[in-house]
């Protein structure tokens, strides 16, 4: 079955580590995302990337890294710098020439201690 | 800067059409008109798109506003499971533009 897997479901970590998020998709898209979500709250992007070996800052970039080596992989790495890390994470893909639909992860639900 | 505006909350009773309305004034004539919807702790699914005339599929209707400055999403007969944060967007269907969404609407379908 195609579709975009985000690991782990939830993940702890201490204060002051960085922390890598995987997300991989097997749909062949070009386009992949990354959004924060708090509590009640709407989806932020964070980095976008529209092709392989490039990629954009999104509207919360600080404290995030992301790279985009392979076509099938997004990695999102938090770092330290990232002030207030805990929260759900969501990874994104999306033919970018036709932008009919984006297809989600189940996202990652990480707390920092 | 936010290109829909939508209202924070809605509740529909269990089995009536739940009626979700969605303004963007600004939309361009490239831009489609996107929905999507996220139950709690999962990730968004997309629900309909359309630029102009009014869409159905096995989910939802999506009736668009000639002007295009607005649009509405139609859920014919809500169940508890359509309870979730809905979100509207604007976006050309082709191209590179970002994948951006608003704080959406929270429907709460009452039993």
């Amino acid at each position: 079955d195609g579709g975009i897997t985000q690991s782990p479901k939830y993940l702890f970590r201490k204060e002051g580590q960085n922390v890598t998020l995987s997300c991989e998709q097997n749909l062949n898209h070009d386009a992949m995302y990354w959004y924060r979500q708090d509590p009640g709250q709407g989806l932020r992007l964070i980095y976008y990337s529209q092709i392989v070996n490039d990629f954009q800052k999104g509207d919360i970039a600080e404290g995030y890294s992301v790279s985009r080596e392979k076509k099938e992989s997004f990695p999102l790495t938090v770092t330290s710098a990232q002030k207030n890390p805990t929260a759900f994470y969501l990874c994104a893909s999306q033919d970018s020439l036709m932008n009919t639909e984006a297809f989600f992860g189940q996202g990652t639900r990480l707390t920092v201690v | 800067d936010a290109k829909t505006t939508q209202p924070p909350s809605m509740d529909c009773a269990e089995g009536r059409a739940a009626n979700l309305p969605c303004n963007h004034s600004t939309i361009s004539g490239n831009e489609y008109v996107y929905w999507y919807r996220q139950i709690h702790s999962q990730g968004p699914q997309y629900i309909i798109h359309g630029l102009k005339n009014n869409e159905t599929n096995e989910m939802a209707s999506l009736i668009i506003t000639e002007d295009r400055k607005s649009s509405t999403l139609i859920l014919p007969h809500a169940t508890l499971r359509d309870t979730a944060v809905y979100y509207c967007i604007v976006r050309p269907q082709f191209g590179n533009e970002k994948l951006t969404f608003g704080t959406g609407t929270r429907l709460t379908i009452i039993p």
